[in-house]
């Protein structure tokens, strides 16, 4: 079991580009989430897809955020736009099939550096 | 909103002693409980979890909670250099819809 796989690890953009950040749950888990974690503001939830449909996106920024779960085995966060302030480390995480409030699975993490 | 706040911010303790770390969350429908455990430059991971009042223990690690006081705590035993890593204890309910809310983080150092 390779655990959450996040793609790619580090990604630097410049200011106003578009960012994709893709996320592979782990094989048969029904639930994903994406997280934020700054320094200052520590960790956020911002969406989260069950059996690929969106259950709550109320965390993601209005504008320019926007995730999708095209199948069971990926999901995408796109920002468009980036901006200093979206820099962080955006976590994706994963859950069984089991109860809702079970454990929840983190990949590593990729590092979003905007210039 | 829930607010879930955790002190210290950091703690060092040697090794073999005693850690301990406090979560306090403000949403009295609160359900369930976990403590996370992040190593640098990694993902978190789960340590466990408490969803009774009362303690739990797993291993070196104990877990306290009460629910009328709005308080949960963990407490780790004869700390290893390797328990040195960022604490966050999360919550969640039916009524936040199984989303989990962090807390503020311990920084945790073990002193060999």
């Amino acid at each position: 079991n390779a655990g959450v796989i996040q793609t790619p690890r580090h990604k630097v953009t410049g200011k106003g580009q578009e960012a994709t950040l893709w996320c592979e749950p782990i094989s048969g888990h029904s639930a994903v989430f994406w997280y934020r974690q700054t320094i200052v503001q520590g960790l956020e939830f911002l969406t989260y897809f069950r059996n690929q449909a969106p259950i709550d996106d109320s965390g993601m920024p209005k504008e320019r955020f926007s995730a999708q779960m095209p199948n069971q085995s990926h999901s995408t966060l796109k920002i468009q736009s980036t901006q200093p302030q979206d820099s962080a480390v955006y976590l994706c995480a994963s859950r069984g099939q089991g109860a809702n409030y079970a454990e929840q699975f983190f990949g590593p993490g990729t590092r979003l550096t905007v210039l | 909103q829930q607010k879930v706040q955790q002190s210290p911010e950091s703690l060092i303790v040697p090794e073999g002693g005693m850690a301990s770390l406090n979560c306090t969350f403000s949403d009295r429908n609160s359900q369930y409980f976990w403590w996370y455990r992040q190593h640098s430059g990694e993902g978190p991971k789960a340590l466990m979890s408490i969803f009774s009042n009362g303690d739990k223990k797993e291993g070196r690690f104990t877990a306290h909670l009460n629910k009328a006081s709005l308080y949960v705590s963990l407490h780790i035993k004869d700390s290893q250099p390797s328990d040195s890593a960022l604490y966050f204890c999360a919550v969640t309910s039916r009524n936040m819809g199984y989303k989990l809310t962090f807390g503020t983080g311990t920084s945790l150092l073990v002193d060999p």
